[in-house]
Formats: structure tokens, sequence, C-alpha cells
């Protein structure tokens, strides 16, 4: 069965770091591109960032850019977010999803909230 | 960026009726390999997205055939031929053509 499981949500500073990763099983995660999408709370979904299944390409929503780095390890089968300077706007559950067409595959999503 | 602009933004819908969101994007979702790539998820309430049609017009494995795509260019449409309770959520078209990616606002289906 294929699966997408993030962690590494929780309470962040503004400001401040937190990094999610998203651990992929039941298919050849080497094999996809990997894409984050996010929804603020109440609110409709937002696409992140994507990276190509060698990591040569690497795409972020204008919002994000310069801010958040999207990375993989296909040796662990894990998709990364280093979201750094974060901002209360960046509060949302955060999915890593399969693909970038279209993703076909969504994990349960990571809650993010930044507040001093 | 493209624009995805859905409409209604909420669909009262009677059990058993048909009901059709319309989905349209500010420029063609055409690509140069001449796929469209418009997309299109549920999310019932509590639940992660899940996607239903690709491409247009292509449905997921396990997706009923009651959810029908249908559209080219800039006007595309999502059909549910009779509408059960488990179709209660919101659904959003996405564009994949072009980056960035952009989803439309979601149109709530809620039964009448």
């Amino acid at each position: 069965e294929v699966q997408l499981l993030e962690s590494g949500g929780g309470l962040g500073q503004p400001g401040g770091s937190l990094r999610l990763s998203c651990a992929a099983s039941g298919f050849i995660f080497s094999n996809y591109a990997m894409t984050w999408v996010r929804q603020a709370p109440g609110m409709g979904l937002e696409w992140v960032s994507s990276i190509s299944n060698s990591e040569s390409s690497t795409n972020y929503a204008d919002s994000v850019k310069g801010r958040f780095t999207i990375s993989r390890d296909n040796s662990k089968n894990t998709l990364y977010l280093q979201m750094n300077s974060l901002r209360a706007e960046d509060t949302a559950v955060y999915y890593c999803a399969k693909g970038w067409d279209g993703m076909d595959v969504w994990g349960q999503g990571t809650t993010v909230t930044v507040s001093s | 960026d493209v624009v995805m602009t859905q409409s209604p933004l909420s669909l009262p819908v009677t059990l058993g009726q048909p009901a059709s969101i319309s989905c349209r994007s500010s420029q063609s979702l055409v690509y140069s390999d001449g796929n469209t790539y418009l997309n299109w998820f549920q999310q019932r309430p509590g639940q992660s997205p899940r996607r239903l049609i690709y491409k247009v017009s292509n449905r997921d494995s396990g997706v009923p055939d009651r959810f029908s795509g249908s559209g080219s260019g800039t006007d595309f449409t999502l059909n549910i031929r009779r509408v059960e309770a488990e179709d209660v959520g919101v659904y959003y078209c996405m564009q994949s053509t072009h980056w960035p990616r952009t989803f439309g606002q979601g149109t709530k289906l809620e039964i009448k």
C-alpha cells in the first residue's frame, strides 16, 4: 500500500525554523517527483513546493521562496521541507503528496503553528 | 500565475440529484506535450485531499463512475451523476501545466 507519513510539525516562533519530514512507502520513491501543499485554518489548498525525482529541479511558491527549502533523500525514502524565517501566515496543515503533475497520493498532514 | 476560478463556491444538492462544478483558468492549460493537466480533488470533512480526476477526464482508481470530468483549454467541469451522502466535502480543481501550481478556491458540496 502506498503511504506518506508527515512529521515534524509543531509550534514555531516567528523568525524561527522547523523541518518537516515525509516518509514514503509502498512505491519506488526515487522514481517520482514530490510536492508539499499547505492549508491554513478554514482555508483552501495552497501549493508550496515541488522537487523532481533526482532532486535536479525544484520549484517554490513566491510566498515561501528564499525561506523554505525542499529536499529529499532517496536512500531513506524521505522528503523534507526546511522552513526558516517563519511567519504567522505559515500556520497551516502541511501535506506531502506524490507527484507534481497531479498529486495522486497524499499524507495525513502535519500541523505547523507559528506564534510567540 | 494562472488563476483558477471555481463556481459555485457553495453547492447544496438533494440526494440522488446531479451536481456540476465549473473551473475556469486564466490561461490555456494545454502543455507543450499536448496534454492538459487539470485535476480535481475531493476533501471530505476532517480528511486529507484525494485526487478524483487527472488530465481533465481520467478517473483515479477506486473513484466511483458517477464522477466525471470534461472540458478543454480554459474551461472545465466536474460532474457527479447522482449525489450520495459520502460526496459531502470541498472540491478543488488544480492546474499542473504551469508553475506555480494553482488551485481553485474550492466548492463546498452539502446535502439539502
